[in-house]
Formats: C-alpha cells, sequence, structure tokens
C-alpha cells in the first residue's frame, strides 16, 4: 500500500457526461501527479500540481482540468466524455515541488468506462 | 522528438532463468530515470530512481544501470512472484525554462514460469 488513495474505484458512464476523480496523497507529500493509462498508450502524464499550485502540464485535453485543495487532495474532472477517454486514471504523490528528482508514489487508480 | 522505448514487449523466463529488460531514451536534460513495477488493475510500484550515467543500483533480485542513452534492468534467478510489467519513466526539461516532464515507456510485461 502506497498511501495514495484513489476514489471511486470504477466508474461507468456514457458519453457527453461529466466526472469527478478523486485523490488524497501521502500524508507529507505536498505534489501530487495525474496520469491516464489506456491498452495501447502506456502511462501518460497530465498535470502535476504542487501545494496548490499548478506546475507542469502533460498532454491533458481541454475537457479535462484539475485542482489541489488546501487540505492537499486533488480533483481530476473530464467532461465531454468520448469513449476513447474509457482508460485507468492514476494519482501519484511526492513530497517534493518536482524541480528536482522526486520518487512519485502510485494510488490504485480509477477505471473509467464510457459507454 | 522525447521517446522512452522498453524492449522486449514481452518476455517468458524459466524460474531461476536470468536476463536483462531494456529501457532506451531519447530525451534533452534528463534529470532522473525510473523504473516501476505494475501488476494487473493496479498502480505502478517504485523500484529504482537512477540520476547519471554509471549509477547502479540493487533490490533482492533486482539490478538497474544507467548509461547515456539506455537503463537495463536485470533479473536475477527471477521467480514466478517477479511476473509483472515493468515501467521504464524519465523525468525530463520541459519545452520551456523551469518546466520539466514525465514520460514513461509502455514497458516489459515478464512472465517467470516454475
Amino acid at each position: 500500500d502506497s498511501g495514495v488513495t484513489q476514489t471511486p474505484k470504477h466508474l461507468i458512464t456514457a458519453t457527453g457526461q461529466r466526472v469527478t476523480l478523486r485523490c488524497s496523497p501521502r500524508s507529507g507529500d505536498l505534489s501530487v501527479y495525474w496520469y491516464q493509462q489506456s491498452l495501447d498508450q502506456g502511462l501518460q502524464f497530465l498535470i502535476h500540481y504542487y501545494n496548490g499550485e499548478e506546475r507542469a502540464k502533460g498532454n491533458i485535453l481541454e475537457r479535462f482540468s484539475a485542482q489541489q485543495f488546501p487540505d492537499l487532495h486533488s480533483e481530476l474532472n473530464l467532461s465531454s466524455l468520448e469513449l476513447g477517454d474509457s482508460a485507468l486514471y492514476f494519482c501519484a504523490s511526492s513530497v517534493g515541488d518536482g524541480r528536482g528528482v522526486d520518487t512519485q508514489y502510485f494510488g490504485p487508480g480509477t477505471r473509467l468506462t464510457v459507454l | 522528438e522525447d521517446q522512452v522505448t522498453q524492449s522486449p514487449e514481452a518476455l517468458r523466463l524459466q524460474e531461476g532463468e536470468s536476463s536483462s529488460l531494456n529501457c532506451s531514451y531519447t530525451v534533452s536534460g534528463l534529470r532522473g530515470l525510473f523504473w516501476y513495477r505494475q501488476d494487473p488493475g493496479k498502480g505502478p510500484e517504485f523500484l529504482f530512481t537512477l540520476y547519471s550515467a554509471g549509477e547502479e543500483k540493487e533490490k533482492e533480485r533486482l539490478k538497474a544501470t544507467l548509461t547515456k542513452k539506455e537503463s537495463f534492468l536485470h533479473i536475477t534467478a527471477p521467480k514466478p512472484e517477479d511476473s509483472a510489467t515493468y515501467l521504464c519513466a524519465v523525468q525530463a526539461l520541459g519545452e520551456n525554462s523551469g518546466t520539466y516532464k514525465y514520460i514513461f515507456g509502455t514497458g516489459t510485461r515478464l512472465k517467470v514460469l516454475a
């Protein structure tokens, strides 16, 4: 158990809908990272927050947004969902701000299925 | 274009048969290379961080090495419980000053037969 928690574990929804995924980092970690893992594409870095501020952006679609709250938990919002958004979404956390080499610890993931 | 390539895609070993997994990378400004183990349907589990060419790290039956162009994960006398997907990732400088990016390879699926 990495200490990173994610809810829900599974989510099934329809195209065009909006969902929110939640992540709580390990105790003491200030950084939260979001990743998407599809069968054919591997892990894709989406976005990184450090202590409430956005620090780095990867291949995140405009339909997706994220934020990190004062208690350091983070939410990933996915809207206007398409079939291709079906994937595993992982959250990871780390102690540092990402400018130094910083080990990331991953949560168990949320499996999103868009029908 | 920055890229991380892992080979082979899949590997079947007999218990006790040592082998190596490869991670080759083409990135500008490598800051660190990470190895993770991922079991089906679960989140990646951290194994090693390597910072510079020539560095080596060991943990039980696993040993990771790093050169300027690639990293190897050596598995000595593997056991069936070592079966998993092994992921390699790099942290590299981003396009804009002060930014960075994380790039994962697609992994090597290892199956160790008893």
